[in-house]
């Protein structure tokens, strides 16, 4: 079955800082992986995700990751952090044993923006 | 809207009660995930419906919990006799169809809370 390790539960940065969340993903075949966001008392929306296509993919909000196989990672990140980017990041990896293609997240990392 | 929603958004249940929570998927998403989230941690796979066929049910925690889709678009979670530990949030998700690329479509999710 696949899985996916987010490093850091919390992360504090300064306004304008470099975002960088850590995402590490185990799978027996090539992965899709995604990255959504979840802000207080709303769903989870999607960042970006990543198909094969390209290795650096590019998401919503400044946001992009840059999947590398030999690290097996997925990490996102964002060159200049926003008061606004303050929320819970998911990354997920999809797993297709049983038969569908349920997302299997990671724990989640708490983002801190402060000025 | 053309979103994923689910009512009630709040649920408070007596102990021993049944409950039924309800999932309006985005039209003509083929696709109807139920996922778990407990305070602080990624949401976790139940069960999984193409169209009205439940593929997967390999999540859902006991045989208490029963889901359905009957006409291939709203989804109903039923959790029997329900428990204390059953309170957590549940959420709904939808994709276009099955591939494991589609990105999923989440709702804001229903609280549950068993007295």
């Amino acid at each position: 079955a696949q899985s996916v390790t987010q490093l850091g539960s919390h992360v504090s940065v300064s306004e304008g800082a470099l975002v960088l969340l850590r995402c590490n993903y185990s799978s027996s075949v090539p992965p899709y992986l995604f990255w959504y966001v979840q802000y207080p008392n709303q769903g989870l929306q999607l960042l970006l995700k990543y198909t094969s296509a390209a290795t650096l993919v590019k998401g919503i909000n400044g946001f992009e990751a840059e999947f590398k196989k030999s690290e097996t990672s997925f990490h996102l990140t964002k060159p200049s952090a926003h008061m606004s980017d303050a929320a819970e990041y998911f990354c997920a990896v999809s797993d297709q044993t049983g038969g569908g293609n349920k997302l299997t997240f990671g724990t989640g990392t708490q983002l801190k923006v402060e000025l | 809207g053309a979103g994923v929603s689910q009512s009630p958004r709040y649920k408070v249940a007596k102990r021993g009660q049944d409950v039924a929570l309800r999932c309006d998927p985005i039209s003509g998403h083929v696709s109807l995930f139920w996922y778990q989230q407990a305070l602080g941690q990624g949401p976790e796979f139940l069960t999984y419906f193409q169209n009205e066929a439940q593929l997967d049910k390999s999540g859902l925690p006991s045989d208490r919990f029963f889901a359905e889709r009957p006409e291939g678009s709203v989804s109903t979670l039923k959790i029997q006799r329900t428990q204390q530990e059953d309170s957590t949030v549940y959420l709904c998700a939808s994709s276009f169809e099955g591939s494991p690329y589609n990105e999923q479509f989440f709702g804001p999710g229903t609280r549950l809370t068993v007295l």
